[in-house]
């Protein structure tokens, strides 16, 4: 069981922003940076944030990160059809001396 | 082309081994940190194993230690994974992903198929 929890499930319509939080503790999002990983089935995963809030080129702006205590949470506005994918956030964590990923959030596109 | 290609995944029976690899190209391999994280079917994205970019620091998932060794050549561009004592729960797609710091993992293969099964 991932000690980084999301919600299994997030959906929007297109246009619409929504959100999807990564709950963990002191000892990994409370300690270090937190990246986000957009899977789509059949592809490699892709890097969507990281350190918190940074995007690397050519992630639209549409996608957002933050981070706050011991959690941090991933916002995709203007949502758009090609968003539908599973999200994962990660973070190092010092007590397992490991990178965690959380246990993913399927965005459904209605 | 920043590129990561890897090979040597299969089926193998219980208790047997394999040996993944992972050639990169279109960078400065030897200045990256590296990873193998593993994908089994229907399921999320499991962290296995780190290494640092001289091979001298080392971490493996706790499902790994003891039974996984993570090995690079920096000579020849590549990243290894030997798989020992291999368990059902092994079955996976295997990436090898690029750490462009602060463990964010920024490049990755396309992962190989690895299948534990008598």
């Amino acid at each position: 069981q991932s000690v980084l929890t999301q919600p299994p499930s997030a959906s929007g319509t297109p246009g619409q922003r929504v959100t999807i939080s990564c709950s963990g503790s002191n000892s990994n999002i409370g300690s270090n940076t937190v990246n986000w990983y957009q899977l789509v089935p059949g592809r490699a995963p892709k890097l969507l944030i990281y350190i918190n809030n940074q995007r690397p080129s050519g992630v639209p702006d549409r996608f957002s990160g933050s981070q706050s205590g011991a959690s941090a949470s991933l916002a995709i506005s203007g949502l758009q059809s090609e968003d539908e994918a599973d999200y994962f956030c990660a973070a190092w964590d010092d007590s397992l001396d490991g990178l965690l990923f959380g246990g993913g959030t399927k965005l459904t596109v209605l | 082309e920043v590129q990561l290609v890897e090979s040597g995944g299969g089926l193998e029976q219980p208790g047997g081994s394999l040996r993944l690899s992972c050639v990169a190209s279109g960078f400065t391999f030897s200045r990256y940190e590296m990873n193998w994280v593993r994908q089994a079917p229907g399921r999320g994205l499991e962290w296995v194993s780190y290494i640092s970019s001289r091979g001298s620091n080392i971490s493996y998932a706790d499902s790994v230690k003891g039974r996984f060794t993570i090995s690079r050549d920096n000579a020849k561009n590549s990243l290894f994974l030997q798989m020992n004592s291999l368990r059902a729960e092994d079955t996976a797609v295997y990436y090898c992903a690029r750490d462009r710091a602060f463990d964010a993992l920024d490049i990755w293969g396309q992962g190989t198929m690895v299948t534990v099964s008598p």
